[in-house]
């Protein structure tokens, strides 16, 4: 099994939705992290946790929210989706200031 | 910006020859990690190097580091089409309410032409 998985890894929504998208590690690693991906600009951080009590905004976290529900699990929601949000989200873990673990990505789209 | 810059923004290259990606930042760093990401899926961590190492191999993967020029160099020996992908350098900074975040480039696309 994947040690990084995320779910959905596709999902279609209309403007105004409100999505989740779930991450879970079984690395055991108290580090998470949420980007986003969109064609020529690379990866941009939206939300981290450092542990289950810990959660910090990254660049883009307007339109975002988090909850890191236990250790193994990390959820980023759209409170109310947007097009401009449509983009491949990543989810990724570490143990420490080094490697980072990466899940599949989630497509979303938002019409 | 902490982020890294890779250059060129693409490369394209026949199998067998090598291919060279750079990477210039700006902070001052811990480290600095390289990532694989073929097309669509998860990054893949490929290479960590550290503030006080000039040079590391993996493989057929070789890793520079310049911290007086802010640069690193990604050299892939008798590049393969499964090479195919895109790479992105992650400067780890060493001070400063960011410490623990990466910043990823816009990545380098290599493409291999069999």
């Amino acid at each position: 099994d994947a040690d990084v998985t995320q779910t959905p890894r596709n999902r279609i929504t209309k403007t105004g939705k409100r999505i989740m998208l779930e991450c879970s590690q079984t690395k055991g690693h108290d580090r998470m992290y949420w980007y986003r991906q969109d064609p020529g600009l690379g990866l941009r951080l939206i939300y981290y946790s450092f542990d289950v009590k810990d959660i910090n905004k990254g660049e883009i976290s307007d339109g975002y929210s988090v909850s890191r529900q236990a250790q193994a699990k990390f959820s980023l929601s759209l409170e109310s989706a947007i097009p401009n949000q449509t983009a491949l989200y990543f989810c990724a873990t570490s143990e420490t200031v080094d490697e980072q673990f990466f899940g599949p990505g989630t497509r979303l789209t938002v019409l | 910006s902490q982020q890294g810059e890779e250059d060129p923004q693409a490369l394209s290259i026949q199998e067998g020859e090598n291919a060279t990606m750079n990477c210039s930042y700006k902070t001052s760093i811990n480290n600095l990690q390289w990532y694989r990401q073929n097309s669509g899926r998860g990054l893949v961590h490929l290479i960590l190097i550290r503030s006080n190492e000039r040079e590391k191999h993996s493989g057929r993967l070789r890793v520079t580091l310049d911290t007086s020029k802010k640069s690193s160099s990604l050299l892939i020996t008798a590049s393969r089409a499964a090479d195919t992908a895109s790479y992105f350098c992650a400067p780890k900074a060493d001070r400063g309410s960011t410490l623990g975040r990466l910043y990823f480039g816009r990545g380098t696309q290599l493409t291999v032409w069999p």
